[in-house]
C-alpha cells in the first residue's frame, strides 16, 4: 500500500516550456486534490476533483489545467511555464470530499528559469 | 474568505519539555472542521489531529492535543514530552462543513533542543 505516489520529485524547466505532473493513489479514494506550497504563504489549492469524472477550481488555478484520468490517477499540467510558478507541488486524496482526513504525497520540487 | 493565521514562524523547544503552538482562525460559520498537520524534512505532510467543531471536548492523540476555544477562534496544539522526531513544520488547516477546500495557515517550524 504506496499511498499517494507523484512523479517527478524534481523538475527543472525553462519559461515556456510544458509539462506534466502525475499522482496516484492505492487508496481507492474519490478525492483528488493539487496543492501548491510557497515560503510563508501555507499550501493553496490549486484544482480539486470530488469523484472521477469532476474537477473544479481551487484557490490560484490560472496558468493550469488537470485531468483526473481515472479513480487512481489526478495529473496537473502546466501548458507553458513561467518564473511564477517555481513551487513545491502536492498531490492529496481523500475518500470523500466531505471527509476531512486528506492524505498527501511527498511532493515535486519544480523550478521554473 | 476563510483565513487561518499562525502567528508564531519558528519555535523551540527542549526535548522532554512541553510546547504549545498558536492557531487562530476566521470564520462565520458554526459548523467546520480543524486539522493540524506536520510536515517534516521529508516533506511529506502527516495528519496529527483533528477536532470537530460541534464536539466541546478538545481532541488527544497520545502526546499531542488541542485546545480548541471556538468563541475566541483559536485551535492551539500541545505537543508534550517533545522527542526529536517531532522537529518540523506544523500547519494549521481549516475546512467548512459544507465545502470543499481546505484553508492552510502559512506554518511553524518547531525545533527540539537536545
Amino acid at each position: 500500500n504506496a499511498g499517494v505516489t507523484q512523479t517527478p520529485k524534481f523538475q527543472v524547466l525553462k519559461t515556456g516550456q510544458s509539462m506534466t505532473l502525475q499522482c496516484a493513489q492505492d487508496m481507492n479514494h474519490n478525492s483528488m486534490y493539487w496543492y501548491r506550497q510557497d515560503p510563508g504563504m501555507g499550501l493553496r489549492l490549486i484544482y480539486y476533483s470530488a469523484s472521477e469524472g469532476t474537477t473544479d477550481k481551487g484557490e490560484v488555478p490560472n496558468g493550469y489545467n488537470v485531468s483526473r484520468l481515472n479513480k487512481r490517477e489526478f495529473s496537473l499540467r502546466l501548458e507553458s511555464a513561467a518564473p511564477s510558478q517555481t513551487s513545491v507541488y502536492f498531490c492529496a486524496s481523500s475518500r470523500d470530499i466531505k471527509i476531512y482526513e486528506q492524505y498527501f504525497g511527498p511532493g515535486t520540487r519544480l523550478t521554473v528559469t | 474568505a476563510q483565513t487561518v493565521t499562525q502567528s508564531q514562524p519558528e519555535m523551540s523547544v527542549q526535548e522532554a519539555e512541553t510546547v504549545t503552538l498558536s492557531c487562530t482562525y476566521d470564520t462565520s460559520e458554526s459548523d467546520y472542521y480543524l486539522f493540524w498537520y506536520k510536515q517534516p524534512p521529508s516533506r511529506q505532510m502527516i495528519l496529527v489531529i483533528r477536532q470537530e467543531a460541534y464536539k466541546q471536548q478538545n481532541a488527544t492523540e497520545n502526546r499531542f492535543s488541542v485546545n480548541f476555544q471556538k468563541a475566541a477562534k483559536s485551535f492551539s496544539l500541545k505537543i508534550s514530552d517533545s522527542q526529536l522526531g517531532d522537529a518540523a513544520m506544523y500547519f494549521c488547516a481549516y475546512k467548512r462543513n459544507t465545502g470543499n477546500q481546505f484553508y492552510f495557515g502559512t506554518g511553524t517550524s518547531l525545533t527540539v533542543i537536545p
